[in-house]
């Protein structure tokens, strides 16, 4: 199984700082990498997929980037409404495989 | 408006069996890959089970031979066969369709 590390594992920013989360697989995986955004009681939403690409809706303030065994995902400016915590996964092998996610929380 | 319902859910003793549903609406099961992912209280996402378009399944390692995923085109629906039941498939189960859609969770315990 391919093992994906996210580091860190939780992180306190203040409102308008510059937040980034890495994640690590433990083979490459090309680009077929997702990051969601998991709020406190709420279902996961997709924010980032192919490693890159910005689904539809999402803030311009996400974005994520990398390819093969290491990326990054990026808000450019945190807003309260970020206090989530984040994963990352890859989809080119099977089993799909989730990052232990990162808390993100407000200094 | 597009979304995924859970049931199914509920208390269940160890060695036990439950089903889980997924029923669409707004969004064709059979068009597109449908997951199962379940998260136990207060832990990460884990990837349980996926069902392709064409009609292709795959488990993870820890639920291989005891969880059955299916759907049912007809009432565009997918399911999730869950047999010898352990106090660690304690989670909430979402379904999930094409990697941005996601049901609101069905929470499934396995107790004594």
């Amino acid at each position: 199984d391919i093992q994906m590390t996210q580091s860190p594992s939780s992180l306190s920013a203040s409102v308008g700082d510059r937040v980034t989360i890495t994640c690590q697989a433990s083979q490459d995986i090309s680009n077929y990498l997702n990051w969601y955004q998991q709020k406190p009681g709420k279902v996961p939403k997709l924010l980032i997929y192919d490693a890159s690409k910005l689904q539809t809706g999402v803030p311009s303030r996400f974005s994520g980037s990398g390819s093969g065994t290491d990326f990054t995902f990026t808000i450019s400016s945190l807003q309260p409404e970020d206090i989530a915590t984040y994963y990352c996964q890859q989809y080119d092998n099977l089993p799909w495989t989730f990052g232990q996610g990162t808390k993100v929380e407000i200094k | 408006e597009v979304q995924l319902v859970e049931t199914g859910g509920g208390l269940v003793q160890p060695g036990g069996s439950l089903r889980l549903s997924c029923a669409a609406s707004g969004f064709t099961v059979s068009s597109d890959y449908m997951n199962w992912v379940r998260q136990a209280p207060g832990k990460g996402l884990e990837w349980v089970s996926l069902i392709y378009s064409g009609g292709n399944t795959y488990y993870a390692s820890s639920v291989k031979g005891r969880f059955t995923i299916s759907r049912d085109d007809s009432k565009n629906t997918l399911y999730l066969q869950m047999t010898s039941l352990r106090a660690d498939d304690t989670a909430v189960y979402y379904c999930q369709g094409g990697g941005s859609l996601w049901g609101q969770g069905t929470l499934v315990t396995v107790s004594s």
